[in-house]
């Protein structure tokens, strides 16, 4: 059974230029998320979907951030335009269920480096 | 303000020996724990959990412990592999919702 997807895995582009990360989550999970590592800051959650829906994007770091989720097997991070200290590791999670201890995977992640 | 913290960044253990890796929070109101594995290049894998209804939950070599009134908890490994080498999350989230607040990590070398 496939994980949680990503792609690109790695992505190098030069400021100023639009960059969207993509992510399958595992199917039949109603929960999807995305983080951001970097060495400051450590792992944090940008943002994350019910059922296709934002429901906490309180950490979507400003304006140039932008996700979607088009359906339940798809979702998209947006970064316009980017900016050198946008570099950083960023992650996709899914899960079924959030109120409990439930488990979110992890993807192996988009390593994005902005020039 | 970290909610979660891992005050140690690196931890050396010899192999066959306890590892042991601690983490403090603030918020009284989390309501489950979670340690999560990290090798390079790789995301988190989730390893064990606890309920803050619980202060120990066993997996295997791995134990986590829950003190609820001092706000930490530790995960135990017992005996350390080689294999364990990686960096160690630990995360916390409550009832409502699914935000995870995760530690800044330790990184385990456990050592032939």
């Amino acid at each position: 059974d496939a994980g949680v997807i990503q792609s690109p895995r790695h992505e190098v582009t030069e400021m100023g230029q639009e960059v969207t990360l993509r992510c399958k989550p595992i199917s039949g999970h109603d929960y999807l998320f995305w983080y951001r590592q970097t060495m400051m800051r450590g792992l944090e959650l940008l943002i994350y979907f019910n059922n296709n829906v934002p429901i906490d994007d309180s950490g979507m770091p400003e304006d140039r951030f932008s996700a979607k989720m088009p359906n339940a097997s798809f979702s998209t991070l947006k970064i316009q335009p980017s900016e050198p200290r946008d570099s950083a590791v960023y992650f996709c999670a899914s899960s079924s269920g959030t109120g409990g201890g439930e488990t979110q995977y992890f993807g192996p992640g988009t390593r994005l480096l902005v020039l | 303000d970290q909610q979660v913290k891992q005050n140690s960044p690196s931890l050396s253990v010899q192999e066959g020996r306890i590892s042991i890796l601690n983490c403090d929070y603030t918020n009284s109101m989390f309501d489950y724990f979670l340690w999560y594995k990290k090798y390079p290049a790789e995301g988190p894998t989730f390893l064990i959990s606890i309920s803050s209804i619980k202060d120990k939950n066993e997996d295997g070599r791995f134990t986590v412990f829950l003190n609820k009134s001092a706000k930490h908890l530790s995960l135990h490994i017992v005996p350390s592999q080689p294999g364990d080498s990686a960096v160690y999350f630990c995360a916390a989230k409550t009832s409502q919702g699914g935000k995870l607040i995760f530690g800044q990590g330790t990184e385990l070398s456990v050592k032939p």
